[in-house]
């Protein structure tokens, strides 16, 4: 079946740090892939997209590429701030999304620094 | 544009108390719609999700229901509440006709079973 791998973390970084958090997806065909963000005592908030390969998906400063080749859609920052702490989740939803479903990954917990 | 609401916001309720959490979502016709748990950690769970009115698919056994009596309004029950019923509960709604997947979500209720 369809899963999704994320680093777990916790990942600790300074202000203005680059931010990576890895993310790699198995599924057939080419799946939709997602960013969720939740701060803590919220719901998740759609933090960007891609729905077909090489696609770059960005909000807020964030990106992040879909490659099909590596089955992956890491996240990444150039320069985090301290409101950037949160619980980042990556996803997928099935090629035509015909399950209804979007598989989670885990989640990684980010702290910024000041 | 597309509102998502729950209530409530929180609830303390002892153990075999009934339960009843309502999601509700605006602006839109025929959403998907889902419940969600998040219990002491990050992890989601997806427990149930619906269709369309009366079309409910779950995906956990336990003591939890769902119930969706109109189109845009989505209710998870219980009639005797457990321990371990205690977390973060998200309601989410999806487009139901259209090319996109990304699920949106609500603020979240949090449930501790006492």
């Amino acid at each position: 079946g369809d899963s999704v791998t994320q680093m777990e973390g916790p990942v600790t970084l300074s202000e203005e740090a680059f931010l990576t958090i890895n993310c790699t997806y198995t599924a057939t065909g080419y799946p939709s892939l997602f960013w969720y963000v939740q701060y803590p005592g919220e719901g998740l908030q759609l933090l960007l997209k891609a729905t077909k390969a090489d696609d770059k998906g960005s909000n807020k400063g964030f990106e992040a590429t879909y490659r099909k080749e590596t089955t992956s859609f890491h996240l990444e920052k150039g320069s985090v701030q301290v409101s950037d702490s949160a619980v980042y989740f990556c996803a997928l939803s099935p090629q035509g999304g015909s399950n209804y479903k979007l598989t989670f990954g885990k989640g990684t917990l980010l702290t910024v620094n000041p | 544009s597309q509102t998502i609401h729950q209530w409530p916001a929180t609830l303390v309720q002892p153990v075999g108390s009934p339960l009843s959490l309502e999601c509700t979502v605006e602006g839109t016709s025929n959403p998907n719609l889902y419940w969600y748990r998040q219990a002491a950690g990050r992890g989601l769970q997806l427990l149930f999700y619906s269709v369309g009115i009366g079309q409910i698919s779950s995906e956990v056994p336990q003591n939890l229901s769902a119930s969706r009596p109109q189109d845009r309004q989505f209710i998870l029950s219980s009639k005797k509440l457990l321990l371990s019923d205690s977390g973060f509960y998200l309601c989410a709604w999806r487009a139901g006709s259209s090319g996109t997947y990304e699920q949106y979500f609500g603020p979240g209720t949090r449930l501790t079973v006492t």
